[in-house]
Protein backbone atom coordinates (compact mmCIF):
# COMPACT_ATOMS: atom_id res chain seq x y z
CA UNK A 1 0.00 0.00 0.00
CA UNK A 2 2.93 2.49 -0.39
CA UNK A 3 1.42 4.59 -3.00
CA UNK A 4 3.82 7.63 -3.73
CA UNK A 5 7.21 7.30 -1.89
CA UNK A 6 9.94 9.77 -2.28
CA UNK A 7 13.26 9.45 -1.36
CA UNK A 8 15.02 11.11 0.19
CA UNK A 9 12.94 12.72 3.64
CA UNK A 10 15.66 15.05 3.84
CA UNK A 11 19.17 16.26 2.51
CA UNK A 12 21.43 19.07 3.55
CA UNK A 13 23.41 20.73 0.38
CA UNK A 14 26.02 23.26 0.01
CA UNK A 15 25.35 26.03 -2.68
CA UNK A 16 26.46 24.27 -6.02
CA UNK A 17 26.19 20.95 -5.33
CA UNK A 18 23.95 18.38 -7.05
CA UNK A 19 21.35 16.11 -6.30
CA UNK A 20 18.61 14.23 -7.66
CA UNK A 21 15.40 13.72 -6.05
CA UNK A 22 13.88 10.09 -6.42
CA UNK A 23 10.36 9.27 -6.67
CA UNK A 24 8.27 6.29 -7.68
CA UNK A 25 4.45 5.11 -7.62
CA UNK A 26 3.03 2.15 -7.53
CA UNK A 27 -0.44 2.67 -8.62
CA UNK A 28 0.01 2.53 -12.51
CA UNK A 29 -0.65 5.86 -12.73
CA UNK A 30 0.16 8.04 -15.91
CA UNK A 31 0.92 11.31 -14.95
CA UNK A 32 3.30 12.20 -12.29
CA UNK A 33 4.14 15.45 -10.82
CA UNK A 34 6.84 17.47 -8.87
CA UNK A 35 5.83 20.39 -6.55
CA UNK A 36 7.70 22.99 -3.89
CA UNK A 37 6.47 23.86 -0.74
CA UNK A 38 7.27 27.47 0.34
CA UNK A 39 5.95 29.24 3.69
CA UNK A 40 2.50 31.27 2.79
CA UNK A 41 2.67 30.25 -0.72
CA UNK A 42 1.09 27.15 -1.36
CA UNK A 43 2.44 24.37 -3.72
CA UNK A 44 3.84 25.43 -6.91
CA UNK A 45 4.52 23.17 -9.57
CA UNK A 46 7.85 22.75 -11.47
CA UNK A 47 7.52 20.14 -13.73
CA UNK A 48 5.28 17.74 -14.63
CA UNK A 49 4.79 14.82 -17.25
CA UNK A 50 1.71 14.12 -18.93
CA UNK A 51 2.39 10.29 -19.76
CA UNK A 52 5.28 8.15 -19.81
CA UNK A 53 8.16 10.00 -22.17
CA UNK A 54 6.62 13.72 -22.05
CA UNK A 55 7.57 16.10 -19.56
CA UNK A 56 6.89 19.91 -19.21
CA UNK A 57 7.57 23.14 -17.52
CA UNK A 58 5.13 24.32 -14.71
CA UNK A 59 4.94 27.71 -13.16
CA UNK A 60 8.67 27.54 -11.71
CA UNK A 61 11.45 24.87 -13.52
CA UNK A 62 14.31 27.13 -13.52
CA UNK A 63 17.06 25.37 -12.02
CA UNK A 64 15.33 22.34 -12.21
CA UNK A 65 15.38 18.98 -14.48
CA UNK A 66 13.26 15.94 -14.73
CA UNK A 67 13.52 12.46 -16.20
CA UNK A 68 10.46 10.63 -16.41
CA UNK A 69 12.05 7.29 -16.07
CA UNK A 70 9.37 4.66 -17.04
CA UNK A 71 5.54 4.65 -15.90
CA UNK A 72 6.47 4.56 -12.20
CA UNK A 73 9.80 6.69 -11.95
CA UNK A 74 9.93 10.37 -12.17
CA UNK A 75 13.11 11.79 -10.70
CA UNK A 76 13.64 15.78 -10.20
CA UNK A 77 17.43 17.03 -10.48
CA UNK A 78 18.86 20.25 -8.76
CA UNK A 79 22.28 20.71 -11.10
CA UNK A 80 23.70 23.44 -9.50
CA UNK A 81 21.93 24.40 -5.72
CA UNK A 82 21.11 27.37 -4.30
CA UNK A 83 19.49 28.54 -1.42
CA UNK A 84 16.85 29.99 -3.07
CA UNK A 85 16.01 26.25 -3.73
CA UNK A 86 15.65 25.26 0.15
CA UNK A 87 12.08 23.82 -0.10
CA UNK A 88 10.01 20.86 0.34
CA UNK A 89 9.62 19.00 -2.66
CA UNK A 90 6.59 17.06 -3.20
CA UNK A 91 6.00 14.53 -5.96
CA UNK A 92 2.20 13.19 -7.18
CA UNK A 93 0.93 11.02 -9.42
CA UNK A 94 -2.48 10.41 -10.92
CA UNK A 95 -4.32 8.76 -13.24
CA UNK A 96 -4.68 10.98 -16.55
CA UNK A 97 -4.51 14.63 -17.25
CA UNK A 98 -7.94 15.46 -16.62
CA UNK A 99 -9.71 18.54 -14.41
CA UNK A 100 -11.43 15.67 -12.34
CA UNK A 101 -8.42 13.61 -11.33
CA UNK A 102 -7.02 13.34 -8.03
CA UNK A 103 -3.63 14.02 -7.35
CA UNK A 104 -1.92 11.64 -4.79
CA UNK A 105 1.23 13.09 -3.18
CA UNK A 106 4.10 11.66 -1.14
CA UNK A 107 5.15 12.88 1.86
CA UNK A 108 8.13 15.03 0.94
CA UNK A 109 11.95 15.88 0.76
CA UNK A 110 12.67 18.66 2.92
CA UNK A 111 15.90 19.91 1.26
CA UNK A 112 18.06 23.13 3.15
CA UNK A 113 20.30 24.56 1.24
CA UNK A 114 23.39 26.42 2.60
CA UNK B 1 -4.54 33.62 -15.06
CA UNK B 2 -6.13 31.13 -12.81
CA UNK B 3 -5.56 32.06 -8.54
CA UNK B 4 -7.33 30.85 -5.50
CA UNK B 5 -7.49 32.87 -2.24
CA UNK B 6 -8.20 31.71 0.79
CA UNK B 7 -8.37 33.16 4.94
CA UNK B 8 -5.08 33.55 6.27
CA UNK B 9 -4.60 31.93 8.95
CA UNK B 10 -3.74 30.29 11.63
CA UNK B 11 -7.13 29.79 12.99
CA UNK B 12 -7.57 28.32 16.39
CA UNK B 13 -10.56 27.03 17.56
CA UNK B 14 -11.38 24.66 20.73
CA UNK B 15 -12.69 21.04 20.42
CA UNK B 16 -16.69 20.91 19.03
CA UNK B 17 -16.75 24.42 17.65
CA UNK B 18 -17.68 25.34 13.89
CA UNK B 19 -15.43 25.84 11.76
CA UNK B 20 -15.19 27.96 8.32
CA UNK B 21 -11.95 28.63 5.87
CA UNK B 22 -13.02 30.95 2.79
CA UNK B 23 -12.08 29.90 -0.57
CA UNK B 24 -12.46 31.94 -3.59
CA UNK B 25 -11.22 31.77 -7.00
CA UNK B 26 -10.37 33.55 -10.25
CA UNK B 27 -10.85 31.54 -13.65
CA UNK B 28 -11.69 32.00 -17.08
CA UNK B 29 -14.36 29.02 -17.12
CA UNK B 30 -15.98 26.37 -14.90
CA UNK B 31 -12.69 24.26 -13.11
CA UNK B 32 -13.43 21.78 -10.48
CA UNK B 33 -12.30 22.90 -6.68
CA UNK B 34 -10.62 20.71 -4.40
CA UNK B 35 -9.76 20.60 -0.89
CA UNK B 36 -6.82 19.03 0.70
CA UNK B 37 -5.40 18.35 3.60
CA UNK B 38 -1.72 17.99 5.12
CA UNK B 39 -1.43 16.67 8.51
CA UNK B 40 2.13 17.32 10.21
CA UNK B 41 4.72 15.67 8.58
CA UNK B 42 3.07 13.99 5.84
CA UNK B 43 2.13 15.02 2.08
CA UNK B 44 -1.31 16.16 1.25
CA UNK B 45 -4.45 14.25 1.10
CA UNK B 46 -7.69 14.82 -0.98
CA UNK B 47 -10.52 15.45 1.37
CA UNK B 48 -13.46 16.67 -0.98
CA UNK B 49 -14.04 18.08 -4.31
CA UNK B 50 -17.10 19.22 -6.80
CA UNK B 51 -16.82 19.60 -10.28
CA UNK B 52 -19.67 22.16 -11.22
CA UNK B 53 -21.45 24.58 -9.86
CA UNK B 54 -24.37 23.45 -6.74
CA UNK B 55 -21.93 20.34 -6.15
CA UNK B 56 -21.72 19.36 -2.35
CA UNK B 57 -18.14 17.87 -2.02
CA UNK B 58 -18.62 15.98 1.58
CA UNK B 59 -16.13 13.86 3.69
CA UNK B 60 -15.00 12.84 7.23
CA UNK B 61 -17.81 15.54 8.44
CA UNK B 62 -16.32 18.26 6.22
CA UNK B 63 -18.44 19.97 3.55
CA UNK B 64 -17.98 22.48 0.64
CA UNK B 65 -20.57 23.91 -2.23
CA UNK B 66 -19.04 24.98 -5.48
CA UNK B 67 -21.42 28.36 -5.59
CA UNK B 68 -20.50 29.96 -9.17
CA UNK B 69 -22.11 33.35 -8.53
CA UNK B 70 -19.65 33.81 -6.10
CA UNK B 71 -16.51 32.34 -7.17
CA UNK B 72 -16.35 30.42 -3.75
CA UNK B 73 -15.41 26.75 -2.62
CA UNK B 74 -15.90 27.83 1.52
CA UNK B 75 -14.94 24.58 4.06
CA UNK B 76 -17.35 23.91 6.85
CA UNK B 77 -17.37 21.04 9.41
CA UNK B 78 -20.15 21.28 12.21
CA UNK B 79 -17.73 20.08 15.53
CA UNK B 80 -13.83 20.16 14.65
CA UNK B 81 -11.66 17.37 16.53
CA UNK B 82 -8.38 18.29 18.10
CA UNK B 83 -7.42 15.24 15.14
CA UNK B 84 -8.48 17.80 12.65
CA UNK B 85 -5.47 20.10 13.25
CA UNK B 86 -3.86 19.93 9.64
CA UNK B 87 -3.14 22.98 7.01
CA UNK B 88 -6.02 23.21 4.50
CA UNK B 89 -5.44 23.99 0.93
CA UNK B 90 -8.12 24.77 -1.84
CA UNK B 91 -7.22 24.03 -5.33
CA UNK B 92 -8.89 24.25 -9.02
CA UNK B 93 -8.36 22.62 -11.72
CA UNK B 94 -9.70 22.11 -15.91
CA UNK B 95 -10.25 18.88 -17.13
CA UNK B 96 -7.91 18.54 -19.71
CA UNK B 97 -5.64 21.22 -18.45
CA UNK B 98 -2.12 20.42 -18.90
CA UNK B 99 -0.91 22.41 -15.69
CA UNK B 100 -3.16 20.56 -13.31
CA UNK B 101 -4.17 21.65 -9.72
CA UNK B 102 -3.56 25.92 -9.08
CA UNK B 103 -3.30 25.58 -4.67
CA UNK B 104 -3.85 28.98 -2.28
CA UNK B 105 -1.63 29.26 0.10
CA UNK B 106 -3.08 27.25 2.85
CA UNK B 107 -4.71 27.58 6.10
CA UNK B 108 -3.22 26.33 9.72
CA UNK B 109 -5.80 24.98 11.41
CA UNK B 110 -5.62 23.88 15.72
CA UNK B 111 -7.98 22.76 17.40
CA UNK B 112 -7.30 22.70 20.80
CA UNK B 113 -8.61 20.33 23.73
Amino acid sequence: NAGVTQTPKFQVLKTGQSMTLQCAQDMNHNSMYWYRQDPGMGLRLIYYSASEGTTDKGEVPNGYNVSRLNKREFSLRLESAAPSQTSVYFCASSVGQGGNQPQHFGDGTRLSIL
Amino acid sequence: GNSVTQMEGPVTLSEEAFLTINCTYTATGYPSLFWYVQYPGEGLQLLLKATKADDKGSNKGFEATYRKETTSFHLEKGSVQVSDSAVYFCALSFAGSARQLTFGSGTQLTVLP
